[in-house]
């Protein structure tokens, strides 16, 4: 069946400094990624999406790239801030079916 | 745009008593709601899917009868968790599909601490 795997946690970066969360997945044919962030005491939030390979999702200065060859849609953020602290959570859904696959998330703090 | 709540955000019960979860899309439309249940330190887990005016699909393993779902309208759906017991403590959050829009993607609500004494 479909998983997703993605780095354990908790993950405790300085300000200022590059983020990578590894995401990789497991999935017959080709689904959309996604990456969702929850801050504390919040819901998930779509926080990026990417539906077909070599597609990049981008948002709040946050990247990743759906790489079908290392069946991976790793989340990067060059310069974090205080208030991306969250847990992010990676996930997939196939082609044409709206239920979600989740991975464990990450959790991630960022000292000032 | 795109809000969902759910009501309460925290409850706690005894053993044996019935408590209903409220899942709300504020300002959409939904034919479509998922209900996920998470463990601490763990992933989402998907329960049941939704329906507006059908019965809910639900997931391998998910009692239908102890976890009762009513999607009676296109903005509100209701989980049951019936005859609760300590182990149904769980945090459990709802998600809605807007009707119109992109269907890929699923707005979610605040989550439901249930504590079962």
């Amino acid at each position: 069946g479909n998983s997703v795997t993605q780095m354990e946690g908790p993950v405790t970066l300085s300000e200022e400094a590059f983020l990578t969360i590894n995401c990789t997945y497991t999935a017959t044919g080709y689904p959309s990624l996604f990456w969702y962030v929850q801050y504390p005491g919040e819901g998930l939030q779509l926080l990026l999406k990417a539906t077909k390979a070599d597609d990049k999702g981008s948002n709040k200065g946050f990247e990743a790239t759906y790489r079908k060859e290392t069946t991976s849609f790793h989340l990067e953020k060059g310069s974090v801030q205080v208030s991306d602290s969250a847990v992010y959570f990676c996930a997939l859904s196939e082609k044409g079916a709206q239920k979600l696959v989740f991975g464990q998330g990450t959790r991630l703090t960022i000292n000032p | 745009g795109a809000v969902v709540s759910q009501h309460p955000s925290r409850v706690i019960c005894k053993s044996g008593t019935s408590v209903k979860i409220e899942c709300r899309s504020l300002d959409f439309q939904a034919t479509t709601m998922f209900w996920y249940r998470q463990f601490p330190k763990q992933s989402l887990m998907l329960m049941a899917t939704s329906n507006e005016g059908s019965k809910a699909t639900y997931e391998q393993g998910v009692e239908k009868d102890k976890f009762l779902i009513n999607h009676a309208s296109l903005t509100l759906s209701t989980l049951t968790v019936t005859s609760a017991h300590p182990e149904d403590s769980s945090f459990y959050i709802c998600s809605a599909i807007p009707l119109s829009g992109i269907q890929d993607t699923q707005y979610f609500g605040p989550g439901t601490r249930l504590t079962v004494l």
